[in-house]
């Protein structure tokens, strides 16, 4: 595709379900990058692949959260027992390369609203 | 590690220029600046590769000091198409991770 896309753009969660958050990055990108995006603050790391390898996930908040992407190019975020903090944007980001955003910008998607009620 | 930026918000005049700062506590091999507007994704500014350079797009341009760790945005004579929150995202040198600052929000009036 033409960028980066979400889906679905808005989800509402009842407390306790679970929640599944897709990101098509751009065909050829390696590197995927997962982000928490707060009201008024900035895009808080979540995790990283390269191709389908999970090299970070160091900024998941708890075992709540799963990301995968099994073949390399589409990714999942899974977040399970959703509770109201985890109310956010969720942006997704590819990045051309094995360096990635070492030295190329990443493309963003537009995000998915998750509100948790 | 979380990049510092200052300052949180500016209120411009069009015509009028900006600084954003961006620092980092550690070495950094790369500094990204993106934009972003209510509502939509951020999008991409420019990069600043380890080596000092400085990089141009129009009347916004950027400088990357990589020995004090830190670098800057400038906007000049800016327009009303300027507002949005300015993101630093900073990758460092043993990593490939790429991490936001809080943003500095500016708005440009009339």
């Amino acid at each position: 595709g033409a960028g980066v896309s979400q889906s679905p753009r808005y989800k509402v969660a009842k407390r306790g379900q679970d929640v599944a958050l897709r990101c098509d990055p751009i065909s050829g990108h390696v590197s995927l990058f997962w982000y928490q995006q707060a009201l008024g603050q900035g895009p808080e790391f979540l995790t990283y692949f390269q191709n389908e390898a999970q090299l970070d996930k160091s900024g998941l908040p708890s075992d709540r959260f799963f990301a995968e992407r099994p073949e390399g190019s589409v990714s999942t975020l899974k977040i399970q027992r959703t509770q109201q903090e985890d109310s956010a944007v969720y942006l997704c980001a590819s990045s051309l390369g094995l360096t990635g955003p070492r030295s190329t910008e990443a493309f963003f998607g537009q995000g998915t609203r998750l509100t948790v009620v | 590690q979380q990049p510092v930026q200052s300052p949180q918000a500016v209120i411009l005049r069009e015509g009028e220029d900006a600084v954003i700062n961006c620092s980092s506590s550690k070495a950094l091999y790369s500094v990204h600046w993106y934009r972003q507007k209510h509502g939509e994704a951020p999008v991409f500014l420019m990069i600043l590769l380890k080596g000092g350079e400085q990089k141009g797009h129009e009347k916004i341009s950027a400088s990357f000091n990589e020995k004090k760790q830190q670098s800057s945005l400038y906007l000049t004579a800016s327009q009303l198409s300027y507002s949005g929150t300015y993101f630093c995202g900073t990758v460092h040198n043993a990593g490939n991770m790429l991490t936001f600052g809080g943003g500095t929000r500016l708005m440009v009036k009339p």
